[in-house]
């Protein structure tokens, strides 16, 4: 089981970003799917959640109408579309892939930073 | 929301000591409370999920207890590497939550 996270970047207030993981080892449509972050020198703060077949989906309330959780099967991929950001989304960004629960969370990326900054 | 609370916040302790770090749940949780350990500049790790159950690989020297509301991570006999962050986890309700992590320093 791998996970690679790609996408991070410096971006200003209010602008928009689109995070990747690239799944392989196993099949993203068998499993929920979430993506985790942490702020620099701080903890962890889970972010979203979404359902192995893409029809469910949490947020914190922090992020929510703000970002996308999605899934594409035949890239076995999973995606945070990140739209009016703040400075306070700046953080490490991890997806995660559940084990014996959905949200117990086993297999992690190596994560990607975001820095929103102007 | 769960609030998840960790102490002590921050430890010292010896190569061969054995320590103790609790979290407690705001309200309960059953077992559903996961421990990962995080060194800098890498992901999380799982050592313990629900509450007791060791994780594939970790070393038995680490154990989990508790129920409800009140859990404690034990490590027996402190390795150079254990020298790290560990946070508790619920895994029982949206949104999870994290404590805010237990600094264990050399």
């Amino acid at each position: 089981v791998q996970l690679v996270e790609s996408g991070g970047d410096l971006v200003q207030p209010g602008g928009s970003l689109r995070l990747s993981c690239a799944a392989s080892g196993f099949t993203i449509s068998n499993y929920w799917m979430s993506w985790v972050r942490q702020a620099p020198g701080k903890g962890l703060e889970w972010v979203a959640n979404i359902e192995h077949h893409g029809s469910v989906k949490y947020y914190v309330d922090s992020v929510k109408g703000r970002f996308t959780i999605s899934g594409d099967n035949a890239e076995n991929s999973l995606y945070l579309q990140m739209n009016s950001l703040r400075a306070e989304d700046t953080a490490v960004y991890y997806c995660a892939r559940g084990m014996t629960s959905v949200t117990t969370w086993g297999y992690w990326g190596q994560g990607t930073l975001v820095t929103v900054s102007s | 929301d769960i609030q998840m609370t960790q102490s002590p916040s921050s430890l010292s302790a010896f190569v061969g000591d054995r320590v103790t770090i609790t979290c407690r749940a705001s309200q309960s949780i059953g077992s559903y409370l996961n421990w990962y350990q995080q060194k800098p500049g890498k992901a999380p790790n799982l050592l313990i999920y629900d509450a007791s159950s060791l994780q594939s690989g970790v070393p038995s020297r680490f154990s989990g207890s508790g129920s409800g509301t009140d859990f404690t991570l034990t490590l027996d006999s402190l390795h150079p590497e254990d020298f790290a962050t560990y946070y508790c986890q619920q895994s029982y309700t949206i949104p999870i939550t994290f404590g805010q992590g237990t600094r264990l320093e050399i």
